[in-house]
């Protein structure tokens, strides 16, 4: 069954620090992995996407890298803001069908205090 | 436009209604997709359709009816409805069947079953 597990369940930052968020999963066949942020009662938003051959991809602040042979992936976030303050969900895809499935994580609420 | 609309933002039906939820994007893309959320959870995948046919149902109840009556407009028929499928309704498309290809989310329709 197709998994992705994220790490830590929630996080508390204060403003200006980083921190690192962690994704692993057990998709298959992998076709590309994607950070969201998801703000309380809205859609996601994408940060990044990756697909096999890459290993890392940054937007702003956010840098996400992937290791395809360990099944891992991790969002890093440079001095955080407070509107940081967000769900951050790990998607990765399978192709089936003709679409590529996403299996979402079960994301990572972070706060950041001033 | 560069966006995914969703209308209504809010419904609240009884388990008697019928009622429709709409999904509108004018991106060219030729994948949409109908995901649920609930409350502290990630979005569960529904429907796919690719190229205004329908790709994927993920087992979802007949209560729930997709309909793509063109390429930038997807529609969610409800009815009959329990209480248990009250919950936030995303909607997404992306440009087609790439590897790399991103998925937009809209802000989603919070549906409430009474």
């Amino acid at each position: 069954k197709n998994q992705v597990e994220q790490s830590p369940q929630s996080l508390i930052i204060l403003e200006g620090k980083n921190c690192t968020l962690q994704c692993n999963y057990t998709v298959s066949p992998f076709s590309n992995l994607r950070w969201y942020k998801q703000d309380t009662g809205r859609g996601p938003v994408s940060l990044t996407i990756m697909t096999f051959s890459e290993n890392t991809k940054s937007n702003g602040r956010y840098t996400a890298t992937l290791d395809a042979d360990t099944k891992q992936s991790s969002l890093h976030i440079t001095a955080s803001q407070l509107s940081d303050s967000a769900s951050y969900i790990c998607v990765v895809s399978a192709w089936r069908g003709g679409s590529y499935i996403p299996t979402f994580g079960r994301g990572t609420s972070l706060i950041v205090h001033p | 436009d560069t966006e995914v609309t969703q209308t209504p933002k809010h419904l609240v039906m009884g388990m008697t209604n019928k009622k429709s939820l709409k999904c509108e994007q004018h991106m060219g893309h030729r994948a949409m997709y109908w995901y649920k959320q609930k409350a502290k959870k990630p979005p569960e995948l529904m429907f796919v359709y690719s190229y205004e046919k329908l790709s994927i149902n993920e087992s979802v109840p007949s209560r729930f009816s997709p309909e793509c009556p063109n390429s930038s407009l997807l529609n969610l028929h409800l009815h009959a409805l329990q209480p248990e499928d009250s919950a936030l309704y995303l909607c997404a498309s992306s440009p087609g069947s790439g590897i790399s290809y991103e998925q937009y989310f809209g802000p989603g329709t919070r549906l409430t079953v009474t």
